[in-house]
Formats: structure tokens, sequence, C-alpha cells
């Protein structure tokens, strides 16, 4: 059964470097979201990816944020300056279509800043 | 905007006992989809259901069991016979559909979650 893949399952940085979060989502999909967890709390939606371009993002997104399809396969996240309170789960999340309801969640990466 | 309020923080429960685990929702959709999630300690998130709105009729699967109130705006789950296996996260959550129209492209707004720790 196809999947959305997650890597790396752990990333640790340092506060203030640039870190890339890789996900494939699962390979005819057309929509693309990330979502976040902080530890205990509950998944809040980052951003929504479609036709190349975002659609939709919240007020957690901010200009420190970027997604990216490099190719056909990958679907990025990068941080640009990393802060203590990005340390979280991430999510990346992919859906087949308009018609399609159910989006299908990545295993998630780990990020801790130190 | 669209609200998921779960207001219970953590159940615990002996195992066999049955356990409900609610959920409510706001919107302004006419038209939306709910679902629950469930996050093992391992931290993914597991699709259980998804529910349309304009579809009430309550749902079994196995162990567990969905009511759908549009009424009331809730969405309560329901595990029968819970196992330890059971012990996990859940996640109540809703969509608004994505349209053509580019106004929406079908976002999750998560619940708090419900905490249920199921023992031997």
């Amino acid at each position: 059964e196809p999947e959305v893949t997650q890597t790396p399952s752990h990333q640790v940085t340092q506060m203030g470097q640039e870190v890339i979060l890789r996900c494939v989502p699962i390979s005819n999909h057309l929509y693309f979201y990330w979502y976040r967890q902080i530890l205990g709390q509950k998944v809040e939606f980052l951003v929504s990816f479609y036709n190349n371009e975002i659609s939709e993002k919240s007020e957690i997104f901010d200009d420190q944020f970027s997604v990216e399809r490099p190719d056909g396969s990958n679907f990025t996240l990068k941080i640009r300056s990393t802060k203590l309170e990005d340390s979280a789960m991430y999510f990346c999340a992919s859906r087949l279509g308009l018609a399609y309801n159910e989006q299908f969640f990545g295993p998630g990466t780990r990020l801790t800043v130190l | 905007a669209q609200k998921v309020t779960q207001a219970q923080t953590e159940i615990s429960v002996v195992e066999k006992e049955d356990v409900t685990l609610d959920c409510v929702y706001e919107t302004r959709d006419t038209t939306y989809y709910l679902f629950w999630y469930k996050q093992p300690p391992s931290g993914e998130l597991v699709f259980l259901i998804r529910r349309n709105s304009f579809d009430e009729q309550n749902e079994i699967s196995g162990r567990y069991s969905w009511n759908f109130q549009k009424s009331t705006s809730s969405f309560n789950f329901t595990i029968t016979a819970s196992q330890v296996v059971d012990s996990a996260v859940y996640f109540c959550a809703l969509s608004e559909p994505p349209n053509a129209g580019g106004t929406s492209y079908g976002k999750l707004t998560f619940g708090q979650g419900t905490i249920l720790t199921v023992h031997p």
C-alpha cells in the first residue's frame, strides 16, 4: 500500500541553524500539507501546497518557514533560523484530489532545537 | 473559524470496560468532514474514521463505534471492551472540503486530544 514517507525521523540542531525536513507524498496525490505538534499538545496546521504554490498558511507559518517541491516526488519544509520553540514533531500529509477527503499522514520528523 | 473541543484531557479505564471519548466542534460551513485519529506512543497518526456532515448515520467497526449528532455538534467515539493496545492519544479533527473555487484546501483542525490509558 502506498504511504507517505518522511526523513529524517529525528533531527537535532542548534538554535539559529537552518533545517530541511523532507517528505515524499504518495505519488499521484495533488495536495500536500505540513502540520506541527509541540510535545503534549494538539496537531496544528502549518501550510497547504497545491499546483506548485502555497494555497493556505497559518499564522505559525511566518517568514522563517518555506516549502518547496523541488522535483516530482519530494516536498520539503525549510526553517531558516531555528528557535527553541520550533522543537516539535512535524507531520507531512498528502491528499489525492478534491473529491477525496482523507489526508494520509507520514510518520513524522521529531525536531529538537538545542 | 473552525474549532474542535475535546474536553476530556485524560481517561483511565480497566481492560474490558467501555469508554467514550467526546468531541464537540464549531464551524460555519454547511458541508464539512469529521475525523478521528489515533496516536500511539510511537507517535504516528493513524486514521480511524471520516464522517461527512450530511451523513448522520452512526457507524460501527469492530469494537469501535461513532455517534454523530449534528444537532449538538458532537462526534463521539466509543471503544467497547477496551484493550491495553487501545492506550493512545485520540484526536478529533474537522475539515471543510477543498473546493474548485480555490477558497479551501481542506486543512484539518484538530482538538487537543484525549489521552486514553487502559490498565490490564
